[in-house]
């Protein structure tokens, strides 16, 4: 069973720089798996960020940011906001219609 | 505008079923793979099922295989899932969601429906 785990949680500065990462059970995420991310807010439905890795989203603000760091994708916000306080998703593309998500991360900015 | 509405959520027995749908609009939906996500109370997003455009490919998670049905009526620009021998770990809202599959350049969802609540309880 294929597993993506996130940080439970992360807390970031007002103006401070934050990356979240999505790691694979079973090895490197790589670009193939075409790493999304998504944001949701409580009640909200998610909100695509990034995709294919590092790709904004349209509308997405350019301090959304994503990438691979060693071995595993990673969100990077840059001047973080007090509305950027939310849950972040990674997903990753397993092939042939198949997304695996990660468990989130609630980020909180204080 | 680009727009998805899912609706027919509710509370139903365990054992029962439902089918929700999900309404699209503002593009061309037959020309856009479709998928439903959950997410259950307090939890993440777990994706469920996967549909093409034509209905030909046709995926389930294995939490759901074999009990739910994924379709869709490309003349009434519409997606379904048929819930059937519903479980309470069924509890969840459901999301609908539109696929950008790029032919090995990205594969993501960029449209979310606002999602529909299904509450599975005696």
């Amino acid at each position: 069973q294929t597993v993506v785990t996130q940080e439970p949680s992360f807390s970031v500065s007002p103006g401070g720089t934050v990356t979240l990462t999505c790691d694979l059970s079973s090895g490197s995420v790589s670009t193939y798996y075409y790493p999304s991310w998504y944001q949701q807010t409580p009640g909200q439905a998610p909100r695509t960020l990034i995709y294919s890795t590092g790709t904004r989203s349209s509308g997405v603000p350019d301090r959304f940011s994503g990438s691979i760091v060693g071995n595993r994708a990673a969100l990077t916000i840059t001047g973080a906001q007090a509305d950027d306080e939310s849950d972040y998703y990674c997903a990753l593309y397993m092939g042939s219609g198949i997304w695996v998500f990660g468990g989130g991360t609630k980020l909180t900015v204080l | 505008e680009v727009q998805l509405v899912g609706s027919g959520g509710g509370l139903v027995q365990p054992g029962g079923s439902l089918r929700l749908s999900c309404a699209a609009s503002g593009f061309d939906f037959s020309s856009y793979d479709m998928i439903w996500v959950r997410q259950a109370p307090g939890k993440g997003l777990e994706w469920v099922s996967f549909i093409s455009t034509s209905s030909g490919t046709k995926l389930y998670g294995d939490s759901v295989k074999g009990r739910f049905t994924i379709s869709r009526d490309n003349a009434k620009n519409s997606l379904y899932v048929q819930m059937n021998s519903l479980r309470a770990d069924d509890t969840a809202v459901y999301y609908c969601a539109r696929v950008r599959a790029g032919a090995g350049t990205y594969y993501y969802m960029d449209v979310w429906g606002k999602g529909t609540a299904v509450t599975v309880s005696s």
